[in-house]
């Protein structure tokens, strides 16, 4: 059975730095683009980068670039999403998805993990 | 970015109605349009990719059609658990975008 497990809520300052991660299994986690979506109260869904773990080639929305870094260790199966200063406007929902189209630019998001809340408040 | 609209924002139904969801893209995507359901508190769920294939295991009351700018998703003999926010996703052009989803809530 195909999973993505999510790391749990976080609450942040604005300033600080954060690392969430979305574990994979039931399938060939390498070979398999994984998207990170946002989902913030009344703006719907929004697709901020993706990366291919095998070799980690990653590409971000225009929108994200520059303000979150998004990584893999194929190893333990596992990607990550990551801010060096968080703003609070940073606040919302995080989904991992895996995109099961060859392509990083036509993807089709398969299975999703739970969601990680991020909250971030002074 | 190719902007994609949903109409209606949220609409009212009850068990057993036709719902239909309308997606418009703001240049033409052919085919390359998919459909998510999102219930409170979980997870998006993919219906249908490439505007009419449904994804294993979704129920054939779920159908999808259209081309080029104007998409429609439709829901037959409307269920308890279809109750819920649905989107649509064109994957032709990075970045892939999102609708801004439609409410289907209990009438």
């Amino acid at each position: 059975e195909v999973q993505l497990v999510q790391s749990g809520a976080e609450m942040k300052k604005p300033g600080e730095s954060l690392k969430i991660s979305c574990e994979g299994s039931g399938y060939n986690f390498p070979t398999y683009w994984i998207a990170w979506v946002r989902l913030m109260p009344g703006k719907g869904l929004e697709w901020m980068g993706i990366i291919f773990p095998d070799d980690s080639d990653t590409r971000y929305s225009p929108s994200f670039q520059g303000h979150v870094t998004i990584s893999a260790d194929k190893s333990i199966n596992t990607a990550y999403l990551q801010w060096s200063g968080l703003l609070a406007s940073d606040s919302a929902v995080y989904y991992c998805a895996r995109s099961y189209s060859s392509g990083w630019d036509t993807p089709i998001f398969d299975f999703w993990g739970q969601g990680t809340l991020v909250t971030v408040s002074s | 970015d190719i902007q994609m609209t949903q109409s209606p924002s949220s609409l009212s139904a009850s068990v057993g109605d036709t719902v239909t969801i309308t997606c418009r893209a703001s240049q033409s995507l052919a085919t390359y349009l998919n459909w998510y359901q999102q219930k409170p508190g979980k997870a998006p769920q993919l219906l249908i990719y490439g505007t009419f294939t449904l994804q294993s295991g979704v129920p054939s009351r779920f159908s999808g059609s259209g081309s080029g700018t104007h998409f429609t998703l439709t829901i037959r003999s409307l269920q308890a658990e279809d109750f819920a926010t649905y989107y649509c996703q064109q994957s032709h052009s990075s970045p892939p975008t999102f609708g801004q989803g439609t409410n289907v809530e209990m009438k």
